[in-house]
C-alpha cells in the first residue's frame, strides 16, 4: 500500500538557520503531495502542495519539490523563525481505497526553534 | 474563507458515557473524515465518508461509529467511552485536491 516517512524529531534549530525535513514516499499511480502544519493545540493547516512531478510548491518561505525519480517531497525554509515552531507533516493522495481521495500521512516531524 | 468547525475543543466525559462529536463543513465537500492523534502515533484514519448516508472504515473504527445524514456534517460516536479512547480528534473534508481540517477536539474519558 502507499505510505510516506519522515524524519523523526524533534528538530531543534536556532532562529534564522537553514530547515530541512525529509519525505519520502510509496505510491502506486501519481498521488499529489502536501504538506501540513500543526501549531500548538490547533488542527492541521494546508502549508504547500504539488500535484505533478518537477512541481514545486511554496508558502510563507518554504518550499518542497516533487521529485519522482527520488519519491521525495523533502520542506526547506531557507532562514526559520520561532513562530515556524511546530509540527509538519508529509501527505500524499490515496485513490487506491474504493471511496479515493484519501490522504495518508507520515508521522509528524516537530520543529523547534530557538530565539 | 473554508472552514471546518468541530462542536467542541475540549471535553471531558466518564467511562462508559456514550459521546457524540460534531464536524461541519462548510465548502459542499463530498468526502470527510475523522482522525484521531496520538503521541508518538501520528494520525490514523478512524472512518470516512465520501457521500450522504455513505461511510468506510478506516484503520482503527473498534469502539466508534459514524453518521452522515447532510452532505455538511459528519458525526462521530463513541457508543461507550473508554479510556484509551482519550485523544486528540480530528475531522477533514477534500474535495477534488488537498483536504481542510477543524481545530480538533481534545476529549478525555475518566
Amino acid at each position: 500500500g502507499n505510505s510516506v516517512t519522515q524524519m523523526e524529531g524533534p528538530v531543534t534549530l536556532s532562529e534564522e538557520a537553514f530547515l530541512t525535513i525529509n519525505c519520502t514516499y510509496t505510491a502506486t499511480g501519481y498521488p499529489s503531495l502536501f504538506w501540513y502544519v500543526q501549531y500548538p493545540g490547533e488542527g492541521l493547516q494546508l502549508l504547500l502542495k504539488a500535484t505533478k512531478a518537477d512541481d514545486k510548491g511554496s508558502n510563507k518561505g518554504f518550499e518542497a519539490t516533487y521529485r519522482k525519480e527520488t519519491t521525495s517531497f523533502h520542506l526547506e525554509k531557507g532562514s526559520v523563525q520561532v513562530s515556524d515552531s511546530a509540527v509538519y507533516f508529509c501527505a500524499l493522495s490515496d485513490f487506491t481505497r474504493n471511496a479515493g481521495n484519501m490522504l495518508t500521512f507520515g508521522g509528524g516531524t516537530r520543529l523547534m526553534v530557538k530565539p | 474563507d473554508v472552514k471546518v468547525t468541530q462542536s467542541s475543543r475540549y471535553l471531558v466525559k466518564r467511562t462508559g458515557e456514550k459521546v457524540f462529536l460534531e464536524c461541519v463543513q462548510d465548502m459542499d465537500h463530498e468526502n470527510m473524515f475523522w482522525y484521531r492523534q496520538d503521541p508518538g502515533l501520528g494520525l490514523r484514519l478512524i472512518y470516512f465518508s465520501y457521500d450522504v448516508k455513505m461511510k468506510e472504515k478506516g484503520d482503527i473504527p473498534e469502539g466508534y461509529s459514524v453518521s452522515r445524514e447532510k452532505k455538511e456534517r459528519f458525526s462521530l460516536i463513541l457508543e461507550s467511552a473508554s479510556t484509551n479512547q482519550t485523544s486528540m480528534y480530528l475531522c477533514a473534508s477534500r474535495g477534488s485536491v488537498e483536504a481542510f481540517f477543524g481545530q480538533g477536539t481534545r476529549l478525555t474519558v475518566v
